[in-house]
C-alpha cells in the first residue's frame, strides 16, 4: 500500500539534544513538507521542498533543520535551539507544481522534551 | 498573507443532528479549499475539496461550496454520527506563486458527537 510512514510514533529527550525525525513516502510525490501542531492550534508550517535537494523555510523554521538527499525521504532535526520543541509533528507530501494537489498525512510523532 | 478562519469549537452535537462547520478565508487569486478531519492521536486525512467558484465538494455524507462572494467554503452534513467525533480543519492551497504548494490551515474545530 502507498502512503507515508513517521517514526517514530513517540519520542522521548532530554533537553539540549537534538533529535531527527523519520518521513518516507513511497507514493513517488516530488514535493513534501513538515508541520507542527500544538493543542488547539492549527498546523504551521517548518519547512518544505518541491524537489530533491531542494528546500525552503516555512512559517516557523528558526531551530529546525532538514534534507532531502532522495525523493521518497524528508527527515527533520530538532536542535537545541528550539525554544519549546515538545508538540506533534506531522509529515505531507503531495505531487509537485501548481496544481490543486492534496497533500498526504503521515501518523504523526509526538515529541516530548523534559 | 494568506489566513483561514474557522468557527470556534468544540462543538457538540447529538447523533443525527445537522452540522454546520463555517471556514471563511482570505486570499489573492483563486486558491484551491479543502476541508481535513484528524481522529484522535492520528494524522489528517482528506475529507473533499474544491478548486473553483461553485464547485461543490462532497464524500461520506459530508458536504462544503466553494463561494467566492462571501469567501467561504462552510462544512456541512444532514445527519452526524458518534464516528464522526474529531478535529476539523479548513485549509487553502495558493494558485500560484513562490509560496505554491504550501497549505494555510485554519485553527481547526472539535467536534462531538453523543449517542
Amino acid at each position: 500500500d502507498g502512503g507515508i510512514t513517521q517514526s517514530p510514533k513517540y519520542l522521548f529527550r532530554k533537553e539540549g539534544q537534538n533529535v531527527t525525525l523519520s518521513c518516507e513516502q513511497n507514493l513517488n510525490h516530488d514535493a513534501m513538507y513538515w508541520y507542527r501542531q500544538d493543542p488547539g492550534q492549527g498546523l504551521r508550517l517548518i519547512y518544505y521542498s518541491q524537489i530533491v535537494n531542494d528546500f525552503q523555510k516555512g512559517d516557523i523554521a528558526e531551530g529546525y533543520s532538514v534534507s532531502r538527499e532522495k525523493k521518497e525521504s524528508f527527515p527533520l532535526t530538532v536542535t537545541s535551539a528550539q525554544k519549546n520543541p515538545t508538540a506533534f509533528y506531522l509529515c505531507a507530501s503531495s505531487m509537485g507544481g501548481q496544481g490543486s494537489y492534496e497533500q498526504y498525512f503521515g501518523p504523526g510523532t509526538r515529541l516530548t522534551v523534559t | 498573507g494568506n489566513s483561514v478562519t474557522q468557527m470556534e469549537g468544540p462543538v457538540t452535537l447529538s447523533e443525527e443532528a445537522f452540522l454546520t462547520i463555517n471556514c471563511t478565508y482570505t486570499a489573492t487569486g483563486y486558491p484551491s479549499l479543502f476541508w481535513y478531519v484528524q481522529y484522535p492521536g492520528e494524522g489528517l486525512q482528506l475529507l473533499l475539496k474544491a478548486t473553483k467558484a461553485d464547485d461543490k465538494g462532497s464524500n461520506k455524507g459530508f458536504e462544503a461550496t466553494y463561494r467566492k462572494e462571501t469567501t467561504s467554503f462552510h462544512l456541512e452534513k444532514g445527519s452526524v454520527q458518534v464516528s464522526d467525533s474529531a478535529v476539523y480543519f479548513c485549509a487553502l492551497k495558493d494558485a500560484g506563486g513562490t509560496s505554491y504548494g504550501k497549505l494555510t490551515f485554519g485553527q481547526g474545530t472539535i467536534l462531538t458527537v453523543h449517542p
